[in-house]
């Protein structure tokens, strides 16, 4: 399998639920990301991973958690989320200081 | 953060030519890309400007003037596909997107 995969496509998750996000890319890009998109607005960034290690935290409320085991996964744990937290969550990879951002699909989470 | 600006929407016809522009308030960045994003779709890369000039790729030519501070994404011969969102972002130690234009083509 190429590029980079999501899963799930979809969630729909209560407040007090406990999930995770996976993301996977076998392009050996050595760094990831995890973007927020809501409606009408622009790519938000979340968290950065660089050769494994979180380089990037953007002020993202600690009910996210980031996760990456290794060079081609990368997780995004979810837990007591508020309803203002759906939106489509992508994941991105690419070669360092490389223009090309390689996206997944994303998820479309919806809390309740 | 770095500041980028786009125009909101755009409308244009088929076959016709259409320029999105791309402003910014910074400088040190490494290069300039363009995404593609039909609704309900991932963002895909279309062109990068590491150096000033203009790139072109088929249809698509994108062009950037650090001089001048902006940047721009051309569209030529447009088709009804090219209906989406396009973001222009500028590479620091990560990527800063813009807040995307919109363009309907219509027939």
């Amino acid at each position: 399998e190429t590029g980079v995969t999501q899963t799930p496509r979809h969630l729909v998750m209560g407040m007090t639920n406990k999930k995770s996000l996976k993301c996977e890319q076998h392009l050996g890009h050595n760094a990831m990301y995890w973007y927020k998109q809501s409606a009408k607005k622009p790519l938000e960034l979340m968290f950065v991973y660089s050769l494994e290690e979180r380089v990037e935290n953007n002020s993202v409320p600690s009910r996210f958690s980031p996760e990456c085991p290794n060079s081609s996964h990368l997780f995004l744990h979810l837990h007591t989320l508020q309803p203002e937290d759906s939106a489509l969550y992508l994941c991105a990879s690419t070669s360092d200081k490389s223009g090309e951002q390689f996206f997944g699909p994303g998820t479309r989470l919806t809390v309740l | 953060g770095q500041s980028l600006e786009q125009p909101s929407e755009v409308t244009a016809v088929e076959g016709a030519i259409v320029q999105i522009n791309c402003t910014y308030q910074t400088s040190g960045f490494y290069g300039l890309s363009w995404y593609q994003q039909h609704d309900g779709g991932a963002p895909t890369f279309l062109s990068y400007n590491g150096l000033d000039g203009l790139e072109e790729t088929g249809r698509f030519s994108s062009f950037l003037s650090r001089s001048d501070s902006y940047g721009y994404l051309l569209l030529q011969e447009l088709q009804m596909k090219d209906s989406a969102s396009y973001f222009c972002a500028v590479l620091f130690n990560k990527f800063y997107f813009g807040s995307g234009t919109k363009l309907n083509v219509k027939p």
